[in-house]
């Protein structure tokens, strides 16, 4: 069915190295693979989208791969920086017209100084 | 602020009451969304509307919840009869055209059943 899953629900990094976050999708039509940042109390925010034509995009430290074939697309930030704590959430489109977004469960990320 | 709007933004109501929720996307958005969102997770679809017409419900929500969206601008999300369980954060969001645009979220309306 359709589903996106991600993991890890937690991640705690020291300042300075890099994040990982993974996510797996069911729907083999999904053609778009935004990312969302949400701090405490806030909106979920787009930080970088990929789609299905291309494999990795970058924008500065935060860069996306995809991997059509296995169906996983990952989150990639470099440098962390406390600001970049927060959750984060994948999403793909899935139905029959490929226009409903599903996101992922979240990972709350922390920054030790 | 040209952004996704929503309101209330807080509302407590009692057990059985019904509450409604109001979105207005950024004006020239043609799609339109609602989630729900827990404490600790991701947002859950509700529906979506292209322009006026709704074009997908999730199978999870009850007939308790309608949404419309009359004019294919502002949407209402009604919830009757509510739960303690409804207690969320209902979030709107908006985009426009077709997939892979992205799409806008609101502040979010937070629903308290007591």
């Amino acid at each position: 069915g359709e589903n996106v899953e991600q993991h890890p629900s937690t991640l705690s990094v020291q300042e300075g190295d890099s994040a990982v976050i993974k996510c797996t999708y069911s729907d083999s039509a999904s053609n778009y693979f935004p990312w969302y940042k949400q701090e405490l109390g806030k909106r979920p925010q787009l930080i970088i989208d990929i789609r299905s034509n291309v494999g990795e995009k970058k924008d500065q430290r935060i860069a996306v791969t995809l991997n059509k074939t296995a169906k996983h697309f990952s989150l990639h930030i470099t440098e962390t920086q406390p600001e970049d704590s927060a959750v984060y959430f994948c999403a793909a489109p899935t139905g029959s017209s490929a226009s409903k977004i599903i996101f992922g469960s979240g990972t709350r990320l922390s920054i030790r100084p | 602020d040209t952004g996704v709007s929503q309101d209330p933004r807080h509302k407590i109501t009692k057990r059985g009451q019904n509450v409604t929720f109001r979105c207005d996307p950024i004006s020239e958005h043609n799609r339109l969304y609602w989630y729900r969102q827990t404490l600790g997770q991701g947002p859950e679809f509700l529906t979506y509307f292209q322009n006026e017409a709704q074009l997908e419900k999730s199978r999870l929500l009850s007939d308790r919840f309608s949404a419309e969206r009359p004019k294919g601008s502002f949407s209402t999300l009604e919830i009757q009869r509510t739960e303690q369980g409804d207690s969320a954060m209902y979030l709107c969001a908006s985009s426009l055209g077709q997939t892979g645009n992205t799409i806008y979220f609101g502040e979010g309306s937070w629903l308290t059943v007591v």
